[in-house]
């Protein structure tokens, strides 16, 4: 059964800094891993999605990376800002890539201005 | 999420009542996953729908809860006689069938 882990769960930051969020899954053969993004009470928006065959995704100042063999992603934000305060969940589909995913319980970023 | 509608966006309902929740993807989209967010916890998927058929419902509770997705009009997560344990937000992603899911905005049920 598919575990997603991301440690820790809350991460307070000065504006400015770059930062790393981890995620790691227990089974490799994943298919993709999405990151999300979710505001309070809103719903979510995908960040980025790398397939098993890439080793990174890229978007503005969001590089996330993917390494199948040690079970890992790690979501990079270059220069934080306070509109980046949110809940950051990583994700991965159950079984191929029309399936149901597996989230991570999110790590819940605030942003000090 | 842009284009996947959820119904209400907030909902309450007193313990023994009945909860219906919609969710209209977008337009083309067969495919529709309902996932729930309990307090403090991450996104658990629920069941998967294509249209009048369920592919997977392992993430349903055995009593209490049906989904629906009929060839016309919304999909529909039905709970009955809810208990305050069913308090959560729950939200559906609809999709073609291939990797991209598109989420709503969720609805908020709230059992008192």
């Amino acid at each position: 059964k598919q575990e997603v882990t991301q440690i820790p769960a809350a991460l307070s930051v000065p504006e400015g800094e770059n930062l790393v969020l981890n995620c790691s899954f227990t089974d490799s053969a994943i298919y993709n891993l999405q990151w999300f993004r979710q505001d309070p009470g809103k719903g979510l928006t995908s960040l980025l999605l790398i397939q098993s065959s890439q080793r990174e995704q890229t978007s503005g100042r969001l590089n996330a990376s993917l390494d199948k063999s040690s079970g890992r992603s790690t979501l990079y934000i270059a220069a934080s800002q306070p509109g980046d305060s949110a809940t950051y969940l990583c994700a991965v589909p159950a079984t191929g890539a029309n399936s149901k995913l597996t989230f991570g319980k999110g790590i819940t970023l605030s942003v000090r201005p | 999420n842009a284009g996947v509608m959820q119904n209400p966006r907030h909902l309450v309902r007193r313990r023994g009542q009945e909860a219906r929740l919609r969710c209209s993807p977008m337009k083309g989209h067969s495919h529709v996953y309902w996932y729930r967010q309990l307090p403090e916890e991450g996104l658990k998927f629920m069941v998967y729908l294509q249209k009048e058929n369920i592919i997977d419902e392992s993430g349903m509770p055995k009593e209490r809860f049906s989904a629906e997705f009929p060839k016309e009009g919304p999909s529909i997560l039905r709970i009955q006689q809810v208990v305050r344990g069913d308090s959560a937000a729950y939200f559906c992603a609809g999709g073609t069938g291939g990797e991209t899911q598109y989420f709503g905005p969720g609805t908020r049920l709230l059992v008192l």
